[in-house]
């Protein structure tokens, strides 16, 4: 089966840089994606990575490490908007590279 | 352009009920999902699918059937209502064809079955 590991929670303030860590033991590994996920809400796309490296979208970066099964989200100068749930996924060759199976999230915070 | 919707947003149902939760997109994608995300969990995928007409089997598929006869609409069906599918549903639609992988969900359906 397929495993993926983030922290539960995270707690940060306002302006500060904060880094979520993904790894996962999958077979059939085709990419790692990030959401996130507002109490109440549905999950929103952040990011994705199929490809070794870095991927930066605003405030937000993800990075990928294939040989080592690992990833992370990059969050930086954090706005109280930011507290949320995120969650990496990763999606497999053998439901066709695009569903989905997600981490059980982390809980971050952000403080004033 | 509404994205994806659900119907209901929300429903109780008494154990050995039967219900159909709807999905709908209006953005022509291919792809589309069922999950199921229980309190302080992530989402576990129940069924999928590829395109019009076919279904495939997720992570937790016991109990529920699903349908696609149209592409814009993925029906999933729970034939008898058990207290453990207590849970949020979302549904998801992406791009046959996309470098990102993203995924567009739904705002949820919350079941509650008694």
């Amino acid at each position: 089966g397929q495993s993926l590991e983030q922290p539960s929670e995270v707690t940060a303030v306002e302006g500060a840089i904060v880094q979520i860590n993904c790894t996962y033991q999958t077979s059939g590994f085709y990419g790692l994606s990030w959401y996130q996920q507002h109490d109440g809400g549905a999950p929103t796309f952040l990011s994705y990575n199929a490809l070794d490296g870095l991927e930066e979208t605003g405030r937000f970066s993800s990075f990928l490490s294939r040989s080592d099964s690992y990833g992370y989200l990059l969050l930086q100068e954090l706005q109280m908007k930011d507290s949320a749930s995120y969650f990496c996924a990763v999606s497999l060759m053998d439901t066709g590279r695009r569903a989905l199976t997600f981490g059980s999230g982390t809980r971050l915070q952000v403080q004033p | 352009n509404a994205g994806v919707t659900q119907t209901p947003k929300f429903r109780v149902l008494k154990t050995g009920q039967s219900m159909t939760l709807l999905c709908a997109q209006d953005m022509n994608h291919e792809y589309m999902y069922w999950y199921r995300q229980d309190p302080g969990m992530g989402l576990r995928l129940i069924h999928y699918s590829v395109g019009e007409g076919t279904t495939a089997k997720g992570e937790v598929p016991d109990g529920y059937n699903v349908s696609r006869l149209k592409k814009q609409n993925f029906l999933l069906g729970l034939e008898s209502a058990a207290p453990s599918q207590t849970s949020v549903y979302f549904c998801a639609s992406t791009p046959g064809h996309s470098n990102r992988n993203e995924q567009f969900f739904g705002p949820g359906t919350r079941l509650t079955v008694l």
